[in-house]
């Protein structure tokens, strides 16, 4: 069974630091690994879709890499902004059965302090 | 439409009534998820849909739980009966396809059961 980890599960850190975010799944057998933001009371905004035969994408300010064999991702934000303040959370699409869904991760929450 | 449109975005009803969320997906996208999310929780899947069937109901918690796509399209989550255990944020996703495609997801309807 699939089961997807994040940490730290909160993270708090002056204006313009560098974070990593890291993400963990036992199962390597994924389709894609997505990360997500989202604000409080709000719903899940996609930030990244890694694909399974990637090994990172990039959007910004925002890397994430994917090594599947090991099982981990990370998320990479530079140059960290009080806007950044939000839960990050990770999902991996898998290969169970007739269904994609998404496994999900506890997610991890931000505090970028002006 | 632009994004994964919910609606009502706030929904409070009294323990015992019947509701329906809706979720109108971005045209085209063929797969569509719900799933539900308490406070400091990831998200619980609960069913899928590909096209008009549900493809794995798996997730729904009990039958009061019921959700129907018939066009293909919008889709309805009825819940019978409610209970104060069934306030959460139910989140709708749509994606192109089942699997190596991107997850987009609505602001979610917050449900409270009073």
């Amino acid at each position: 069974k699939q089961e997807v980890t994040q940490i730290p599960a909160a993270l708090s850190v002056p204006e313009g630091e560098n974070l990593v975010l890291n993400c963990s799944f036992t199962d390597s057998a994924i389709y894609n690994l997505q990360w997500f933001r989202q604000d409080p009371g709000k719903g899940l905004t996609s930030l990244l879709l890694i694909q399974s035969s990637q090994r990172e994408q990039t959007s910004g300010r925002l890397n994430a890499s994917l090594d599947k064999s090991s099982g981990r991702s990370t998320l990479y934000i530079a140059a960290s902004q009080p806007g950044d303040s939000a839960t990050y959370l990770c999902a991996v699409r898998g290969y169970a059965g007739n269904n994609r869904k998404l496994i999900w991760g506890l997610g991890t929450s931000l505090a970028v302090n002006p | 439409g632009a994004g994964v449109s919910q609606t009502p975005s706030n929904k409070v009803t009294e323990k015992g009534k019947y509701v329906e969320l809706r979720c109108d997906p971005i045209s085209g996208h063929t797969a569509l998820y719900w799933y539900r999310q308490s406070l400091g929780q990831g998200p619980e899947f609960l069913i899928y849909f590909q096209g008009t069937g549900a493809a794995d109901d798996s997730g729904l918690p009990n039958d009061r739980f019921f959700a129907v796509r018939p066009e293909g399209s919008v889709s309805t989550l009825k819940i019978q009966r409610t209970e104060r255990g069934d306030s959460a944020v139910y989140l709708c996703a749509s994606s192109l396809g089942q699997t190596n495609t991107e997850a987009f997801f609505g602001q979610g309807t917050r449900l409270t059961v009073v």
